[in-house]
Order: structure tokens, then C-alpha cells, then sequence
């Protein structure tokens, strides 16, 4: 497709378990990013990739969030021992990898409801 | 740190009524700033954006004023429509940060009635 996706649209899990949240980026973007939002909020970074490496990650709240990008295509957000309080929206985004004014395409989002 | 401030919704308006949202945001030297739209089911989109000080950006009949002095960039439209209900949220994506982290507001859910 043209557009970001992102799988699965939807993930209930039980307290303590971990999970994984996958996004395709646009074909050719190099930036790629991830933010989570909760209910009635705006969306809030958490991390950011320029190819393959991490280039800022100031936005994970803790160490039971990672993600990789291994081939500087799809990445993985990874959730360990999650929490009620990791209830939220995640949602990816990409850009052609300019700074400043390119415009950060998002997709649908992965809904997220830990029981 | 760098923030935006947007006004609490829910706004609800009657077709063709005038709408103001504003915002305003505070950050170091001069961000870009942008309007995004969420319509119900769908994800993000960007509506209008600015890159400098008195800078407009229009899309779809919106338009926002990037103004230094007020450090403000409201969006309006001069006549809604139904198909304008949706979520609006103000960013900005700051030099200082590597141009690239985006700072949203909370959001304002605008509610049009035919």
C-alpha cells in the first residue's frame, strides 16, 4: 500500500505480558517514528529513527519499552510486563528523512488494552 | 521544554458558522508549526503547516497565522461544514530538538451541526 500501516489494529493483553506492535513505513522514508496517545490526548513522542539507528529515544517513559529497526524499513515497538497503564493508541509515522518541514505521514494506529 | 497549549474542547457549531481554534505554544528559536486532523475512524492527517514568523498556511478553507510576537497560530475558517467534524490538534517540531520530535496539543473536538 501507499500509506503506513500498522499491525495488529488492535491487541488485549493481560497484565505482565509482553507484546509487540509492528509498523510498515512508507516506501523510501528513512525517518520513522513512534508516538503513543491516550484517551482525550494529543499524541506524545517516544522514539525516533533516521535508518536503522535510534536517533533519539528520550520519550520512552521506561526500560520496559524498546524498539528496533534492523533493515531501516519495518519496525517493532516491543512492550515487556505491561501495565494498565500502557493503555493507549500507538501510532506510527514516517518522513522522507528531511528535517524541519517534511511532513510526518501516520498511520491508523495500534489500539492497545492491557486487562 | 517546548509545549502547545489549545483551546478545551468540544467546540459545536451550526453549518457555515465561523470557527476559531486557537493555540499557542512556547518553545526556543523558531519552530515549525502545524494543524493536524483526526476524522473519526481515520488516522492523523496534516492540514496546514508554517515554517516561519507571519508565515499562513491554508488547506481546505483552513488557515493559521504563524505569529512570533503572540507566539500563537490559531486556526480558523470562515464557514464550517459537517464534514469538518473532527479532532484538530496544534504541533510544532523545533530546531533545537533536530527538527524532527513533534509536540502536539491536546486536542479540540469540533462538533458541526447541519
Amino acid at each position: 500500500g501507499a500509506g503506513v500501516s500498522q499491525t495488529p489494529s488492535n491487541k488485549v493483553t493481560e497484565k505482565g505480558k509482553y507484546v509487540e506492535l509492528r509498523c510498515d513505513p512508507i516506501s523510501g522514508h528513512t525517518a520513522l517514528y513512534w508516538y503513543r496517545q491516550s484517551l482525550g490526548q494529543g499524541p506524545e513522542f517516544l522514539i525516533y529513527f533516521q535508518g536503522t539507528g535510534a536517533a533519539d529515544d528520550s520519550g520512552l517513559p521506561n526500560d520496559r519499552f524498546f524498539a528496533v529497526r534492523p533493515e531501516g524499513s519495518v519496525s517493532t515497538l516491543k512492550i515487556q510486563r505491561t501495565e494498565r497503564g500502557d493503555s493507549a493508541v500507538y501510532l506510527c509515522a514516517s518522513s522522507s528523512g528531511l528535517a524541519g518541514v517534511e511532513t510526518q505521514y501516520f498511520g491508523p494506529g495500534t489500539r492497545l488494552l492491557v486487562l | 521544554g517546548n509545549s502547545v497549549t489549545q483551546m478545551e474542547g468540544p467546540v459545536t457549531l451550526s453549518e457555515e458558522a465561523f470557527l476559531t481554534i486557537n493555540c499557542t505554544y512556547t518553545a526556543t528559536g523558531y519552530p515549525s508549526l502545524f494543524w493536524y486532523v483526526q476524522y473519526p475512524g481515520e488516522g492523523l492527517q496534516l492540514l496546514l503547516k508554517a515554517t516561519k514568523a507571519d508565515d499562513k498556511g491554508s488547506n481546505k478553507g483552513f488557515e493559521a497565522t504563524y505569529r512570533k510576537e503572540t507566539t500563537s497560530f490559531h486556526l480558523e475558517k470562515g464557514s464550517v461544514q459537517v464534514s469538518d467534524s473532527a479532532v484538530y490538534f496544534c504541533a510544532l517540531r523545533g530546531m533545537d530538538t533536530g527538527g524532527f520530535k513533534t509536540i502536539f496539543g491536546a486536542g479540540t473536538r469540533l462538533f458541526v451541526k447541519a
